[in-house]
């Protein structure tokens, strides 16, 4: 079975400054995908980030950034510059290639994270 | 387009009424996914659907839980004898065909659909 786990259930972080979310899964797959989605409060979740465990290349979007260590099974979640709108919580997901049941994603339990003024 | 919608967002029911959720996926995305998920936690995988086919079901489907995809385009998914524990926020998401480096494995979500078992 393939378990993501995300060990921070809360976090704060004040505005401009940088936040780091922590996510390490389980899997004997070579081959994945790894993602963070955000849940705003009482809002749809959107994706974040991706990443594809055969790119060595850490995956960057504006001021979120992955540092993805595989052999560590490690997938965390950099914030820079933090803003207000980035009080969410924070979901951690890993699919692997095609299966039966599409590409449906694991989640962790999630980190919920506010920014303050 | 304006992305996934669900209806109804929030429903509010007896113990034992049925109830039903309807998703309608991006029009040209051929995958449609229903998560449940509960208070503190990850959304938990149901079911998939490629095209009207419903390839596969979690064992958190119990046989009170059905779904469709008829027309391979809106997706129900019916709740029946409902029970407190079915209490969830019901999340639709759809994804374009294709293989995961093509954003096959890119899932977009809709707002979800709240549901209150009294």
């Amino acid at each position: 079975a393939q378990t993501v786990t995300q060990s921070q259930p809360e976090m704060s972080v004040q505005e401009a400054e940088t936040v780091t979310l922590s996510c390490t899964y389980d899997t004997s797959e070579n081959n994945y995908y790894l993602f963070w989605y955000k849940q705003p409060p009482s809002r749809q979740m959107i994706l974040v980030i991706r990443q594809e465990a055969y790119k060595q290349q850490n995956a960057t979007e504006n001021r979120f950034s992955v540092n993805f260590q595989k052999a560590a099974k490690s997938f965390s979640l950099k914030i820079s510059d933090s803003q207000l709108g980035d009080t969410a919580m924070y979901f951690c997901a890993f699919t692997t290639l095609e299966t039966n049941s599409g590409y449906a994603l694991n989640f962790g339990k999630g980190t919920s994270l506010l920014v303050t003024p | 387009d304006t992305g996934v919608s669900q209806d109804p967002r929030h429903k509010i029911t007896k113990r034992g009424q049925n109830v039903t959720f309807r998703c309608d996926p991006i029009s040209e995305h051929n995958r449609l996914y229903w998560y449940r998920q509960t208070l503190g936690q990850g959304p938990e995988f149901l079911t998939y659907f490629q095209n009207e086919a419903q390839l596969e079901k979690s064992r958190l489907l119990s046989d009170r839980f059905s779904a469709e995809r008829p027309k391979g385009s809106f997706s129900t998914l019916e709740i029946q004898r409902t029970e407190q524990g079915d209490s969830a926020m019901y999340l639709c998401a759809s994804s374009p065909s294709g293989r995961g480096r093509s954003g096959a494995n890119v899932l977009t979500f809709g707002a979800g659909s709240r549901l209150t078992v009294l």
